[in-house]
């Protein structure tokens, strides 16, 4: 059984375009995340969401939104790619905020 | 600011040497404690965590980590590396907030 799983695995687009990522947890989590890791391994959070209510925004531009429609997923929408969003997008889930996150498979998304 | 630094970015063993990396935080008062490992082309798993009690922690793999508090520390060893040990290596601290911190990484390369 897959605890957190993202759609789709690749996404290779052009610069201009908008695309979304969707995640789901089956672990009966409260929150979850979202993160950006780039070409260095770098892993830095983006947003954060508790019981569907956004608790963190990690000054992200605002062409990437989340949405959580209920608090087993939270899919990330991003308007107008750029080359700079080329990477890979995790998302993972955790009971609560400083508790064990468990992470997605990742989403790598390519910018052309 | 919270923050976590690995100071070892990249480290390459032979087989069966025994490794040490190491992970500090920032003062903040309590915080839960994690490594988790990367493995190429794959997602974030957990190692170990540390909440309360034993300061040494084992975890998957053979892997161990110490707590130390007067050194805000919390270095992870193998006491026998294997060549599918091989990964990138993250450790993470929760503070009394939301989120975890994450370092910037460990790049562990190991040769038969």
């Amino acid at each position: 059984d897959t605890a957190v799983s993202q759609t789709p695995k690749y996404l290779v687009t052009q610069m201009g375009n908008d695309k979304s990522i969707k995640c789901e947890q089956n672990l009966g989590h409260d929150t979850m995340y979202w993160y950006k890791q780039d070409s260095k391994k770098f892993l830095k959070i983006m947003f954060s969401y508790n019981n569907k209510e956004l608790i963190i925004n990690e000054t992200v531009p605002n062409r990437f939104s989340p949405k959580s429609p209920d608090k087993a997923h939270l899919n990330l929408h991003i308007n107008s790619l750029e080359l700079g969003d080329s990477a890979v997008y995790f998302c993972a889930s955790s009971l609560a905020g400083r508790e064990t996150q468990y992470f997605g498979p990742g989403t790598r998304l390519l910018v052309l | 600011a919270q923050s976590v630094s690995q100071h070892n970015h990249h480290v390459i063993l032979s087989e069966a040497a025994s490794l040490e990396l190491g992970c500090n935080y920032s003062y903040g008062g309590t915080v839960n404690l994690f490594w988790y490992v990367q493995y190429p082309g794959q997602h974030l798993q957990l190692l170990l965590k540390y909440f309360s009690g034993d300061p040494l922690v084992k975890g998957i793999k053979g892997f161990e980590a110490e707590f130390i508090k007067s050194k805000f520390s919390f270095n992870l060893r193998k006491p026998s590396v294997q060549w599918s040990d091989t990964a990138e290596y993250f450790c993470a601290v929760g503070y009394n907030t939301d989120k975890l911190i994450f370092g910037t990484g460990t790049r562990l390369q190991v040769f038969p």
